[in-house]
C-alpha cells in the first residue's frame, strides 16, 4: 500500500492568513492526489482532484500543487468557514489511501 | 441531485456480520462509469477506503479487509450494500457510502452511520 504522510497534524492561523498543508507519498504517484475537507460530524467534501483541479463549487482560494511524492494544499486567505480537518488521498493505485489529516483552527 | 443514505444497524455483536445498505436517489445506480464505494472512519481517526463495486460488476477490496468484505449492488432497489463478517471492536466506525466518479473523485457521500461492535 502507498502510505500518505501529512504535515502538520494541526495548525492555528488567523483570518486572512495563507495556509499550506503538505502531503508526502511513500512512492511516486504522478499527479494522482486529491484533497478533502471534513467538518465535525459531517461527511468529507471534495476540494481538489488530480493535484490541482478544483472540484465544482470550491472557492478559488483553495489550490493544489506538486507531483511525484510531494504535494501541497494552499488556502490563500483563510476564512472562518475553512476551520476543518483536511485529508489528502492518493488515487494512483488500489487500495486508495488517505493521509492522517491536518486540523486547521482559527486563532 | 444525487443523494446517498446509509441504513442504520447501530449495534452489532462481536463475531457477527455487519450489514449496511446505501439507498441512492436522484440517479440510477445502473448508470455506467461509477464506482459504488464504502469508506469508514474510526472514532476520532482518519479515513479508510474499504472497496467498491464497479458498474461492470467488478469489485476491489482493501487487502486489509478483503477476506471479510463483500460489496454488492441491487439495481432493482437502486441500492448497494456492504457486508463485513467476523467483526470485532476494531470495526467500530462511522461508515460512509460514496459515489466515486473517477477513481478517487468522491463526488457524493452519504451522511455516515455509526456502527458499534459490542456485546
Amino acid at each position: 500500500d502507498i502510505q500518505m504522510t501529512q504535515s502538520p497534524s494541526s495548525l492555528s492561523a488567523s483570518v486572512g492568513d495563507r495556509v499550506t498543508i503538505t502531503c508526502r507519498a511513500s512512492q511516486g504517484i504522478r499527479n494522482d492526489l486529491g484533497w478533502y475537507q471534513q467538518k465535525p460530524g459531517k461527511a468529507p467534501k471534495g476540494l481538489i482532484y488530480a493535484t490541482s483541479s478544483l472540484q465544482s463549487g470550491v472557492p478559488s482560494r483553495f489550490s493544489g500543487s506538486g507531483s511525484g511524492t510531494e504535494f501541497t494544499l494552499t488556502i490563500s486567505s483563510l476564512q472562518p468557514e475553512d476551520s476543518a480537518t483536511y485529508y489528502c488521498l492518493q488515487h494512483n493505485s488500489y487500495p486508495l489511501t488517505f493521509g492522517g489529516g491536518t486540523k486547521v483552527e482559527l486563532k | 441531485q444525487v443523494q446517498l443514505q446509509e441504513s442504520d444497524p447501530g449495534l452489532v455483536k462481536p463475531s457477527q456480520t455487519l450489514s449496511l445498505t446505501c439507498s441512492v436517489s436522484g440517479g440510477s445506480i445502473s448508470t455506467g462509469g461509477y464506482y459504488w464505494t464504502w469508506i469508514r472512519q474510526h472514532p476520532g481517526k482518519g479515513l479508510e477506503w474499504i472497496g467498491y463495486f464497479y458498474y461492470t460488476g467488478s469489485t476491489y477490496y482493501n487487502p486489509s479487509l478483503k477476506s471479510r468484505v463483500i460489496i454488492s449492488v441491487d439495481t432493482s432497489k437502486n441500492e448497494f450494500s456492504l457486508k463485513l463478517s467476523s467483526v470485532t471492536a476494531a470495526d467500530t466506525a462511522v461508515y460512509y457510502c460514496v459515489r466515486d466518479s473517477r477513481r478517487g473523485l468522491f463526488d457524493y457521500w452519504g451522511q455516515g452511520t455509526l456502527v458499534t461492535v459490542s456485546s
